[in-house]
């Protein structure tokens, strides 16, 4: 099947620096990716998509200028944690659609744990 | 407003018998619904999935149940292994919108 890749699968760093985040589709070309964070218990949370060649569209409550996202090519996006704090400490998840709209289906990263100090 | 709710956040199973999740939706747009399995410090794998102009939809252990008047679906796993046990995430979605994802329910299956 389809394979997403993401790196670094962890990463710590000290609060206020920043932290950039790779998704790759390994076999297939990607148009548009979803970044997700995952809480403790919770579901996975939409941050926003990401559309190649154009501004990553944002969900409700999730500052742009503090996850930046950069998806410059078909196979690559990029997050990253500006000015990362603590409370920025999580768990994202990158994913890629395979196939038209209406599938559905998606594949996801390994995802990152980024560990704010 | 939760779209997709998955109401047990956990479940404990005997090996070799069946384990039955359960996911409950909102939105009546929602046409298409996928089951993920997590592992710890893993992103989530596809499952199964079904579009609404199905009630079943069966891959071998797994099998998805869908009754769009009740808007519930479930996933059953039989008979269940002990490398089953998870994290499994019901989402829905409908034309080209981002899956909604439910809380999930762990699963346990005990030898």
């Amino acid at each position: 099947g389809a394979v997403v890749s993401q790196h670094p699968s962890r990463v710590i760093c000290k609060s206020g620096t920043s932290v950039k985040i790779e998704c790759r589709s390994l076999d297939f070309q990607a148009t548009t990716m979803f970044w997700y964070r995952q809480f403790p218990k919770k579901s996975l949370m939409l941050m926003a998509t990401s559309n190649e060649g154009s501004k990553a569209t944002y969900e409700q409550g999730v500052e742009k200028d503090k996850f930046l996202i950069n998806h410059a090519s078909l196979t690559l996006s990029t997050l990253t944690v500006t000015s990362a704090h603590p409370e920025d400490s999580s768990f994202y998840i990158c994913s890629a659609r395979v196939g038209g709209a209406g599938t559905g289906e998606l594949f996801f990263g390994e995802g990152s744990r980024l560990t704010v100090l | 407003d939760q779209q997709v709710k998955q109401n047990s956040p956990s479940l404990s199973v005997q090996e070799g018998r069946i384990s039955i999740l359960n996911c409950d939706y909102t939105n009546s747009m929602f046409d298409y619904f996928l089951w993920y399995k997590k592992y710890p410090a893993e992103g989530p794998t596809f499952l199964i999935s079904i579009s609404s102009i199905k009630d079943k939809n069966e891959d071998g252990r797994f099998t998805v149940f869908l009754n769009k008047s009740a808007k519930h679906l479930s996933l059953h796993i039989v008979p269940s292994q002990p490398g089953d046990s998870a994290v499994y995430f019901c989402a829905a979605t409908w034309g080209n919108t981002p899956l909604v994802f439910g809380k999930g329910t762990r699963l346990s299956v005990i030898a």
